[in-house]
């Protein structure tokens, strides 16, 4: 079953804008990543935060975790035509909850475009 | 440092026809390594995961087949391709600790 759900599917803003990108999940987790795809390009690894970590920052991304609610969002922060691509959240489960170490669920990402 | 290195970049092949992929990581001992198929628009599919040599772990049953014949190779293969087949199939490496994984360039499968 499909773990990770962004929202939105597609975004569209100008350049130096700031973009936000959520993920709800359903079961428990240990940690939840985000990632970045290029058109047609394999996934790049932004940042990783724990269950226990409230919110983590990156350069111009900011990334908060709410486990009470199962959600995640990612911020790019002044954005640039170079962050257009496709983000996706990821998470892995504890063993108590089927989990392994190491395996990954992935959602099916939002498309963000930044337009010049 | 590490790269993982797959090939070949773009593939058509016709319906019935055998399939290859090939995936290498260098600068790394003993990897996770993992199969991902991605349809167009679509979120990351495991297909096959590996923790070892010769160890290879199943996700989704289907028309394909993963081997790892070398600590750092993983290899993807099926006998007969469909036409449900294509896509994207992303090849990834992990150390299960800490969880990121890291992908190669992935490999456009066509179908015809």
């Amino acid at each position: 079953s499909q773990q990770g759900e962004e929202d939105p599917q597609a975004l569209s803003i100008q350049e130096g804008e700031n973009a936000t990108m959520n993920c709800s999940y359903k079961t428990s987790i240990n940690n939840l990543q985000w990632y970045r795809q290029n058109s047609g390009r394999g996934l790049v690894h932004l940042i990783l935060i724990r269950s226990n970590e409230r919110e983590k920052h990156s350069g111009r991304l900011r990334v908060t975790l709410d486990t009470s609610k199962k959600s995640s969002s990612l911020l790019i922060t002044a954005s640039r035509a170079a962050d257009t691509a496709s983000y996706f959240c990821a998470t892995d489960a504890p063993r108590n909850s089927g989990g392994s170490n190491y395996k990954l669920t992935f959602g099916k990402g939002t498309l963000l475009t930044v337009n010049p | 440092s590490q790269t993982i290195h797959q090939w070949p970049a773009t593939l058509v092949q016709p319906v019935g026809s055998p399939l290859s992929l090939e995936c290498t990581v260098e600068g790394t001992s003993n990897p996770n390594l993992y199969w991902y198929r991605q349809a167009a628009g679509r979120g990351l599919q495991l297909l096959f995961y590996s923790v070892g040599i010769g160890q290879i772990s199943s996700e989704v049953p289907q028309n394909l087949s993963a081997s790892r014949p070398q600590d750092r190779q993983f290899i993807l293969s099926s006998k007969k391709l469909l036409l449900s087949d294509s896509g994207f199939y992303l090849c990834a490496w992990g150390t299960g600790k800490p969880y990121e994984q890291y992908f190669g360039p992935g490999t456009r499968l066509t179908v015809t």
